[in-house]
């Protein structure tokens, strides 16, 4: 069955980074884009980024663009997300997911538990 | 402000049939395929709806999709206590070149 179990979260300063990881397991991890999500504490689901199959096609929203990037390890199963400049409003918990299809344009089928950050000094 | 558009509530008795609707425009729901996600309190979101109208296997039947022009509608039918959630409806927006959200609708179960 489909895991993703994420890690890397917890308490940062405000303007520090961060790291985050995604172990995939359960499907042939090379053929699937990725996802990371966020949700801040009660609200709703926002869209971070998507990486393809190969990891050659990059989407982020815009207002993440240029401080978080989104990475593959396919020889590891693993994606993960760099955010930078961080500030409290990326309070969040974060969630990798799986795409349907290899470009990222397919749909998130699978979720993972998702990691808590935390910004705050 | 979400991009998709969602009432923030909706609610029924056990039993009864309950719809809830997602506005998006030309670029997203209009162009592309819609899909719904049930969030469990304390939980990560599940796929309920993909491709406007298709359910994953072991998702009840109580569950469908719809979509017409550029909104789409979740119904639920015969109401149960455990569907008690937020429903987020999503679409990849061409626009953008990413993915948007609606801003989920919490339903209650009365």
């Amino acid at each position: 069955q489909v895991q993703l179990v994420e890690s890397g979260g917890g308490v940062v300063q405000p303007g520090r980074s961060l790291r985050l990881s995604c172990a995939a397991s359960g499907f042939t991890f090379s053929r699937y884009a990725m996802h990371w999500v966020r949700q801040a504490p009660g609200k709703g689901l926002e869209w971070v980024a998507t990486l393809s199959y190969d990891g050659t096609n990059k989407y982020y929203v815009d207002s993440m663009k240029g401080r978080f990037t989104i990475s593959r390890d396919n020889s590891k199963n693993t994606v993960s997300l760099q955010m930078n400049s961080l500030t409290p409003e990326d309070t969040a918990v974060y969630y990798c997911a799986k795409d349907w299809d290899i470009f990222g344009t397919g749909g998130i089928d699978y979720w993972g538990q998702g990691t808590l950050v935390t910004v705050s000094s | 402000q979400s991009v998709l558009t969602q009432p923030p509530s909706a609610s029924g008795t056990p039993g009864q049939r309950v719809t809830i609707s997602c506005s998006g425009s030309s670029s997203n729901i209009g162009s592309n395929f819609v899909y719904w996600y049930q969030q469990l309190p304390g939980t990560a979101p599940k796929l309920l709806i993909y491709r406007n109208n298709q359910r994953p296997s072991g998702v009840p039947d109580r569950f469908s999709g719809s979509k017409s022009g550029t909104s789409a509608s979740l119904a639920i039918s015969g109401l149960r206590s455990e569907d008690e959630a937020h429903y987020y409806c999503a679409a990849w927006d061409d626009s953008l070149s990413g993915w948007v959200f609606g801003g989920g609708t919490k339903l209650t179960v009365l």
